[in-house]
């Protein structure tokens, strides 16, 4: 499977401002996408990065408060923009990889407390 | 009603027994299905996907799988204290979405 690193790892934020996190791929991969993970909660697709053209979100998931980018095949970046401590949240990128394409990786994700 | 429904545990079994994890599901269209481990701070870790009915086995783990009835299921032999974390049923929705269960917390006391 693709080797996936994320930075920063970690972070706390002030109310207001933003963060940008970036997901760097070891190859080149089809598909990549951007989740949430509230404390004690599992996993919410937020959007998926496409390659040369908007990222596709999610209900409840708008582009103003989370724009991401995604320059070519082997790297993408989520910010979460004014941010509040609602946000407070583990950010996870992850990219389809393995012998079929179908399979789902998961990168070590950032942990964001926003104060 | 949830898309994927898991029980939230903790499941408790002893070093060496088999510990049964279940997940049910709302999509009947639904083709694929995964397992994910995902320890305290850490990321989830993709252990087994299935895509037919029946068993598919990986070593310890066995994922189960009963289209008829929504339902999947994961069984770990052998059960190690190693094997404590969080599992994670996750079901692919249309062509690529993962719409995870909240996870069953397992505990495997030596």
């Amino acid at each position: 499977s693709a080797v996936i690193s994320q930075k920063p790892s970690r972070d706390i934020c002030q109310r207001g401002t933003s963060l940008t996190i970036q997901c760097q791929v070891d190859s080149q991969v089809t598909m990549m996408f951007w989740y949430r993970q509230q404390p004690g909660q599992s996993l919410t697709l937020i959007a998926t990065a496409n390659q040369g053209s908007e990222a596709t979100y999610e209900s409840g998931f708008v582009i103003d408060k989370f724009p991401i980018s995604r320059p070519n095949l082997t790297f993408s970046t989520l910010t979460v923009s004014n941010m509040s401590p609602e946000d407070s949240s583990i950010y996870l990128c992850s990219v389809t990889s393995g012998p079929t394409y179908n399979e789902q990786f998961f990168g070590p994700g950032t942990r964001l407390t926003v104060l | 009603q949830k898309e994927v429904e898991q029980n939230s545990g903790p499941l408790s079994v002893p070093e060496g027994a088999i510990a049964s994890l279940n997940c049910t599901y709302s999509d009947r269209g639904s083709q694929s299905f995964f397992w994910y481990r995902q320890y305290s701070g850490k990321s989830p870790e993709l252990i087994m996907f299935i895509y037919s009915n029946g068993d598919k086995e990986d070593g310890r783990f066995t994922a189960q799988l009963n289209k008829a009835s929504q339902y999947v299921s994961l069984l770990i032999r052998d059960s190690q204290p190693s094997d404590s974390a969080t599992y994670l049923c996750a079901v692919k929705v249309g062509f690529q979405k993962l719409v995870f269960g909240t996870g069953t917390r397992l505990l495997v006391s030596p």
